[in-house]
């Protein structure tokens, strides 16, 4: 099976801009989780997808926004882009089952200037 | 709440064991993992330990969980310069849609 694919790897972007990062699980994965990824506060839980609908939420701003389509992919979008935006998207997918290995995506360096 | 706490920073000499610890605050959890990232790439499962469970081996690794302290450690014998990167602790709750909290990670540096 292919692994967790996320595009684009590298981006950048200037504050005020908007951005949309895209994920895709492995096949069969029905969740879809984000995280951001600063070296100052470490890996941070963006939101899960499960079905197409919200099924948990990190803090973050209302500017963090999600949505799964029909096939499991996943696209983040983030509006009014700050410097502090400035992270590696990760995106994660696992089978929804007890036992919940997460299998992560290699990211979305994302830059604001 | 739901929180879960590491140290950010670990070093330890080459050949040595390491020892990363994590604390939590939920102890409804039903299972507890180990992940590892090393640079460039996203973060992969090492281990996992059920939440009854007190103790599981895999070859070089050990984890340790201590409920009553809210307490679970990574041990790793015989570090390698390979087993530099950044190791993430995280606990589930099947009772709450499988949410999962991880923890920021731990940088383990080995020195020669």
């Amino acid at each position: 099976k292919a692994g967790v694919t996320q595009t684009p790897r590298y981006l950048i972007k200037t504050r005020g801009q908007q951005v949309t990062l895209s994920c895709s699980p492995i096949s069969g994965h029905r969740s879809v989780s984000w995280y951001q990824q600063t070296p100052g506060q470490g890996l941070q839980f963006l939101f899960e997808y499960f079905s197409e609908t919200q099924r948990n939420k990190g803090n973050f701003p209302g500017r963090f926004s999600g949505r799964q389509f029909s096939n499991s992919r996943s696209e983040m979008n983030v509006s009014t882009l700050e410097l502090g935006d400035s992270a590696l998207y990760l995106c994660a997918s696992r089978e929804d089952r007890l036992y919940n290995e997460q299998f992560f995506g290699p990211g979305t360096r994302l830059t604001v200037l | 709440g739901e929180d879960v706490e590491q140290s950010l920073f670990l070093s330890v000499r080459e050949g040595d064991s390491s020892v990363i610890n994590c604390t939590y605050t939920d102890s409804s959890s039903t299972y507890l993992y180990w992940y590892k990232q090393e640079p460039g790439a996203g973060l992969q499962l090492l281990t996992y330990i059920f939440s009854n469970m007190d103790m599981k081996q895999d070859q070089r690794l050990t984890v340790l969980l201590n409920k009553k302290d809210k307490h679970l450690s990574l041990r790793i014998a015989d570090t390698q310069t390979g087993d530099s990167a950044i190791y993430f602790c995280a606990e589930s709750f099947s009772n709450r849609d499988d949410k999962i909290i991880f923890g920021k990670g731990t940088r383990l540096h080995i020195l020669p």
